[in-house]
């Protein structure tokens, strides 16, 4: 069973730091890419990274550019991103996602519960 | 960028009725490459329908997708109480990938 566990979310001050996990357990982690997906309270999907299986290629909207840095450890089967300069915009629902392919074009078949950062003085 | 436009907004139909969701979009879908996914409250998005019209495993056929180009359509044809929820459509053909605003399916 395809199991995917994020954690490290929380109340972080406008500009700090926020280091996200997502640990990934009943496939093989190093053959798929993955992505963390947000949702603003109320709001529709947004994807803020992809990395491809290997890790030597990464994606990432203007809106997040230049602030986060996604990153894995297939050694460890698990997904990271790091959460630098946070805006109250960046207040959110982080998803992990599994995605379909190694790399490339494709959507996502899992998902994880999420895990809850607010921005917020 | 290709932008996805749900329609409509909120759906309000009884159980057994059936449930007809839009996804267009303002460019052609490359490989018709949409997908479809199911939100409840409080719990993560659920992959129903990937490249269109191929359902997921598990997914009941009471679900349908089609479309091609730049619509597609999700039904549903008897709704069960279980499937009032958000549906979003996303594109994985062009970079970037976009998600469509979602439709709520309620009870009426």
């Amino acid at each position: 069973e395809v199991q995917l566990l994020e954690s490290g979310g929380g109340l972080v001050q406008p500009g700090g730091s926020l280091r996200l996990s997502c640990a990934a357990s009943g496939f093989t982690f190093s053959n798929y890419a993955m992505s963390w997906v947000r949702q603003a309270p109320g709001k529709g999907l947004e994807r803020v990274s992809t990395i491809t299986n290997s890790g030597g290629g990464t994606y990432y909207p203007d809106s997040v550019k230049g602030r986060f840095t996604i990153s894995r450890d297939n050694s460890k089967n698990t997904l990271y991103l790091q959460l630098n300069r946070l805006r109250a915009e960046d207040t959110a629902l982080y998803y992990c996602a599994k995605r379909v392919v190694a790399s490339g074009p494709g959507y996502f078949d899992y998902w994880g519960q999420g895990t809850l950062v607010t921005v917020s003085s | 960028e290709i932008v996805l436009t749900q329609s409509p907004g909120t759906l309000s139909l009884s159980p057994g009725e059936r449930a007809t969701l839009s996804c267009r979009a303002s460019q052609t879908v490359s490989n018709n490459y949409l997908v479809w996914y199911q939100q409840k409250p409080g719990q993560a998005p659920r992959l129903l329908i990937y490249a269109a019209s191929s359902r997921a495993t598990g997914i009941p056929d009471r679900f349908s997708g089609s479309g091609s180009g730049t619509d597609f359509t999700l039904t549903i044809s008897r709704l069960e109480p279980e499937d009032f929820a958000v549906y979003y459509c996303q594109q994985y053909g062009s970079s970037p990938q976009t998600f469509g605003q979602g439709t709520k399916v309620e009870i009426k």
